[in-house]
């Protein structure tokens, strides 16, 4: 296990468009996080799970955006109908139940044109 | 609602120097407060938390409750310092990032 693996690391898309990114945390941790982060920024919450369940969405997370954690695992980010506005690093970390320290991947930059 | 603001977006500084960055926050309760650090070309990764009360690196960082304040300082600052310095704020398992202080440590 080399940490906390996000793919694809970059994605380009025409405004209007639907795109997914996954992210696969460390294996034995069960929250995973997802945040966005613009230039100039830090990481923004955007939501986080606890095994499957979404605990909590931050208000930034339009309807465009979903996530999901099916089985507990890997997480998948969706963004549909894309706009400009949504060029950004998207990045997933991970961390034990009661653990506060957070591993990051390395993210997944998106650019909308 | 919570805030972390690092007011300095970067900080140079030559080799040997003294080095403070600068994290103010607002938070009605106890804080549990973070540094993570980004290097070029690798992830953001932890490098101390208040709680433990440790010194990583040669950094370490006081919470100040009266001034809300949980500032990163290193007497002595190296070139391999040189990064994106990021505080970060808990609450309730969600986290809160400061916009981020650039670190360029000068040969």
């Amino acid at each position: 296990d080399t940490g906390v693996s996000q793919n694809p690391r970059h994605k380009i898309t025409k405004r209007g468009q639907n795109v997914t990114f996954r992210c696969d945390p460390i294996s034995e941790h069960n929250r995973l996080y997802w945040y966005r982060q613009t230039l100039g920024q830090g990481p923004e919450f955007l939501t986080y799970f606890q095994n499957e369940a979404q605990l909590e969405k931050s208000r930034l997370l339009s309807d465009r955006f979903s996530a999901e954690r099916p089985k507990g695992s890997f997480s998948t980010l969706e963004i549909q109908r894309t706009e400009q506005g949504d060029s950004a690093m998207y990045l997933c970390a991970s961390s034990f139940e009661g653990g506060n320290i957070q591993y990051f991947g390395a993210g997944t930059r998106l650019s909308v044109l | 609602a919570q805030r972390v603001t690092q007011p300095e977006k970067l900080l140079s500084v030559f080799k040997g120097a003294p080095v403070e960055l600068k994290c103010n926050y607002s938070y009605s309760g106890s804080p549990e407060l973070f540094w993570y650090v980004q290097y070029s070309r690798q992830r953001l990764q932890l490098l101390l938390r208040h709680i433990s009360r440790e010194s990583i690196k040669g950094f370490t960082a006081d919470l100040n409750k009266g001034e809300t304040s949980f500032h990163l300082k290193k007497p002595f600052a190296q070139e391999e310092d040189s990064a994106m310095y990021y505080c970060a704020l808990e609450d309730f398992n969600k986290f809160y990032f400061g916009s981020g202080t650039k670190l360029n440590v000068k040969p």
